[in-house]
């Protein structure tokens, strides 16, 4: 079975700081990875998504991440955060062995940036 | 174009109570998944229902059971409820054609006293 870790449970920022989100999987087959996004208030949205090709992807509001397979990662970074990026933020890998579409999520990373 | 739905939006039941939840997938989606958020954690996968049948499951006890109606829409039911039974519950739906990515609704919210 797959597992998703994320190594901080809660980073503070100024804004303007650069950020950069760790999020490791395990799992031996092809998976498919997944940020998203839990605004306060508001419902988990899609941030961003890698399934082949280039592994640097580009998502949402100026985030984007990078797949390493040897490494078994998918970091989050965005160059510059805003007040507005305060939020919780899960990585979520999809094993492909099954071939439905379930997702393993991590337990997620608080971030809060102060203006 | 509507998103995932779901109702109701909080509820308190007690220890050994039923309750039932509701979700109705996005419009076009035909595959709905529920999952577990325990405050703190992240969405733990339940069950997946496809063509009105349960078609694979999380680790959950069979207390944990789920209906899918020819209108795609989807009930999560939850029996003998236990105090740890307290999270948010979240529906997600995707298209079988198009299984990439889940849409998640704004969950349910369940407090067991």
């Amino acid at each position: 079975a797959q597992s998703v870790s994320q190594h901080n449970h809660h980073v503070i920022l100024s804004e303007a700081a650069s950020l950069e989100l760790g999020c490791n999987y395990s799992y031996g087959g092809t998976v498919n990875l997944f940020w998203y996004v839990q605004y306060p208030g508001q419902h988990l949205q899609l941030l961003l998504k890698y399934f082949s090709g280039d592994p640097l992807v580009k998502g949402i509001k100026g985030f984007e991440a990078e797949f390493i397979k040897s490494k078994f990662s998918f970091n989050l970074r965005k160059p510059s955060v805003q007040w507005s990026d305060t939020a919780e933020y899960f990585c979520a890998v999809n094993a492909m062995n099954s071939g439905y579409s379930t997702l393993t999520f991590g337990k997620g990373t608080m971030l809060l940036v102060s203006p | 174009d509507a998103g995932v739905t779901q109702s109701p939006t909080h509820l308190i039941k007690t220890r050994g109570q039923q309750v039932t939840l509701r979700c109705s997938p996005k419009s076009g989606h035909d595959t709905v998944s529920w999952y577990q958020q325990a405050l703190g954690q992240g969405p733990q996968f339940i069950f997946q229902y496809y063509e009105e049948e349960e078609r694979q499951r999380g680790n959950f006890p069979d207390r944990f059971s789920g209906h899918q109606f020819p209108n795609y829409s989807s009930e999560l039911n939850v029996n003998a409820l236990l105090l740890g039974d307290s999270a948010l519950y979240l529906c997600a739906s995707t298209d079988e054609g198009n299984t990439d990515t889940q849409y998640f609704g704004p969950g349910t919210r369940l407090t067991v006293l």
